[in-house]
């Protein structure tokens, strides 16, 4: 059972365009939703991250949008490069009064931006 | 900064062996946790260990032991190995139980079981 999906499993784009990865959970009680950028033979690293209560947040050209209602939030990559090429995760997590630190992951997208 | 150290880096095993894949960080942080990347599937959490001396089980557990050796390593072991755990395994740390913390991943160990 998965219980943050993400699409698509694979994204090509030009240099300069806009690539949107989406992400949908199923747990309500999920409340801090990062998003991980990993490079070939690499660890995971934390690209940017949002809380439910905001439904937008904009770091550089990364941004990530969120639909509390719908379960969904998304990646948007803005002016896209070369050096962004990666597969990016999407996750979730309870931090709450529990907060343990575990990651529920989306199944990954790769993304190839083309010179 | 070192962070997160996993060894080794890459490993085979023939079926049935044992192995220990060893997990530092030296951040202080409190938890660490074991993940497995299995292509389309993400990374799936094997177990987590919130302090020293406490370890629990996460999403697929089976086949793997953990030790947390004291606070800054938490090794995994592989009893008898399976070409189903054939995988690329990655430790990563935390501090936990305060908002806005962010976890930290190794490099990790690429293990195939043939």
């Amino acid at each position: 059972q998965q219980q943050v999906k993400q699409s698509p499993q694979s994204l090509i784009v030009q240099k300069g365009g806009i690539p949107i990865i989406n992400c949908a959970y199923e747990n309500t009680a999920f409340d801090y939703f990062p998003w991980y950028q990993q490079f070939p033979g690499k660890g995971p690293a934390l690209l940017i991250a949002i809380r439910p209560d905001v439904s937008e947040k904009k770091e550089g050209r990364f941004t990530i949008s969120f639909n509390k209602s719908a379960k969904q939030f998304s990646l948007h990559i803005m002016d896209s490069q070369p050096g962004d090429s990666a597969t990016y995760f999407c996750a979730a997590s309870i931090e709450g009064s529990s907060n343990t630190g575990k990651l529920i992951f989306g199944q990954g997208t790769t993304l190839q931006v083309k010179p | 900064n070192a962070g997160v150290t996993q060894t080794p880096k890459f490993q085979v095993l023939k079926t049935g062996q044992s192995m220990t894949l060893q997990c530092a960080q030296d951040m202080n942080h409190n938890s660490m946790y074991w993940y497995r990347q299995d292509p389309g599937m993400g990374l799936r959490l094997i177990y987590y260990s919130a302090s020293e001396g406490t370890t629990d089980k996460g999403e697929v557990p089976n086949g793997y032991n953990v030790s947390r050796l004291n606070k800054r390593e938490f090794s995994l072991r592989l009893e008898s190995a399976a070409p189903s755990q054939t995988s690329v395994y990655f430790c990563a740390s935390q501090t936990t139980g305060q908002l806005n913390t962010e976890a930290f991943f190794g490099q990790g160990t690429r293990l195939t079981v043939v």
